[in-house]
């Protein structure tokens, strides 16, 4: 059974700092989506990562895949306070049926 | 296109009582599935279905039943309410499981069993 996890779980940062989000996971994937949630709300597809090496960015946010280190990135640059959310990564099951979330990291950006 | 709806948006039972959430995508979507997410614990998959009148067991399927008769909806059936199913549930969708997709998610049903 594939596990996600995330690291941090919390996270408060200064404006205009950057930081980077881990995400691991337990089982062979070729695959990886991050997921942003605002408070009450539900949740946005933000990147999908579909092969090794795979670097995706938007804005302040780029993610990565390395698979053979079953690892993703979410990294922040230049943190604005819109960017305060939980993030999620997630991963699929082999079967590529099931789609496995990590706990969420929440972010908070203070002025 | 008015993408995952979800309906109600609040609900609140009894110990005991059985309910059905609705769930429905106007977005020819394959997949649809349902998680769950409580504190501290991110989302957890209950069920999940690849297409109509195909469904599977998620992570945390007790207690849940589901069925898919049509391409556009997924209800999820909760058979006899208990405390412990107090949550707020997400449906989800994408065009299909195994391809290149995300999935796009309805606003939520926010439950309490007391």
């Amino acid at each position: 059974e594939l596990k996600v996890e995330q690291n941090p779980l919390f996270l408060s940062m200064q404006e205009g700092k950057n930081y980077t989000i881990y995400c691991n996971y337990s089982t062979t994937s070729d695959r990886l989506y991050w997921y942003r949630q605002d408070p009450g709300k539900s949740l946005e597809s933000l990147f999908v990562l579909l092969s090794n090496g795979a670097v995706k960015q938007e804005g302040r946010l780029m993610a990565s895949l390395d698979t053979k280190a079953r690892l993703s990135t979410l990294h922040i640059t230049a943190a604005v306070h819109d960017l305060s959310a939980t993030y999620f990564c997630a991963g699929p099951q082999t079967s590529y049926d099931k789609v496995i979330f990590g706990p969420g990291t929440s972010l908070s950006v203070i002025p | 296109n008015a993408g995952v709806t979800q309906t109600p948006k609040f609900q609140v039972l009894k110990t005991g009582q059985s309910m059905t959430l609705q769930c429905a995508q106007d977005m020819n979507h394959e997949y649809m599935s349902w998680y769950r997410q409580d504190p501290g614990m991110g989302l957890r998959l209950i069920h999940y279905s690849v297409g109509a009148g195909i469904t599977d067991q998620g992570e945390v399927p007790n207690g849940y039943n589901v069925s898919r008769s049509t391409t556009e909806d997924f209800p999820l059936r909760l058979l006899s309410a208990a405390p412990s199913q107090t949550s707020v549930y997400f449906c989800a969708s994408s065009l299909r499981q195994g391809a290149h997709n995300e999935q796009f998610f309805g606003p939520g049903t926010r439950l309490t069993v007391l």
